[in-house]
């Protein structure tokens, strides 16, 4: 079955820290690859997003992710994280095959001062 | 900034009683999806629709139904809440981007509890 998988189910680190969050998919064709994050109380916000192109794409806050075409993965990374990442993070899938936005399971960044 | 509107955002009732969820966009996007989310878990595609008249089942079974007769709007209908539905809705709409992939866009979320 078509699935969006994320590693890291919870991550805690200290502020300066770099962090990558791993996010694999399983789905052929053409994609359109997402990360969202979700503040605590707050709606889905977009981070960034990849089309097409230029397989780094850069997002908002000093966030990037790479498209790796042949293992299927959009990690996402930040060489420095601040306290005011602690969020929920979600990578996404939009298949042109079945036209669905599908979901991973999400990560839970803590970041401590 | 997204115009996406759900209402309401907080909502408990009463086991066997019948709840609409409203969602509206003012985009004028075809595609909108509905979600659920369980506090701090992943989010589950229950219902799609592609434009007015089009509605899918998601990957995740759901009880709800939803109905698509206006392009903006997409509400989501529980006939007889049980303590099971307790959880977040989440709705969205997409449009194709400048770049030529579709971007989503979502609501604040609809928390549910049946008591």
């Amino acid at each position: 079955a078509q699935s969006v998988s994320q590693h890291n189910h919870h991550v805690i680190l200290s502020e300066a820290a770099s962090l990558e969050l791993g996010c694999n998919y399983s789905y052929g064709g053409t994609v359109n690859l997402f990360w969202y994050v979700q503040y605590p109380g707050q709606h889905l916000q977009l981070l960034l997003k990849y089309f097409s192109g230029d397989p780094l794409v850069k997002g908002i806050k000093g966030f990037e992710a790479e498209f790796i075409k042949s293992k299927f993965s959009f990690n996402l990374r930040k060489p420095s994280v601040q306290w005011s990442d602690t969020a929920e993070y979600f990578c996404a899938v939009l298949s042109y095959n079945t036209d669905k936005l599908i979901f991973g399971t999400g990560t839970r960044l803590q970041v401590f001062p | 900034e997204a115009d996406i509107y759900q209402t309401p955002r907080y909502l408990v009732i009463g086991t066997g009683k019948k709840i609409t969820l409203e969602c509206s966009q003012t985009m004028g996007h075809d595609k909108m999806y509905w979600y659920q989310q369980d506090p701090g878990m992943e989010l589950h595609l229950i219902h799609y629709s592609y434009g007015v008249n089009s509605t899918e089942k998601g990957d995740l079974s759901s009880e709800s139904t939803v109905s698509r007769i206006r392009t903006e709007h997409f509400p989501l209908t529980l006939e007889s809440a049980r303590p099971s539905h307790t959880s977040q809705y989440l709705c969205a709409s997409s449009e194709e981007g400048d770049e030529g992939g579709t971007e989503a866009f979502f609501g604040q979320g609809t928390r549910l509890t049946v008591v």
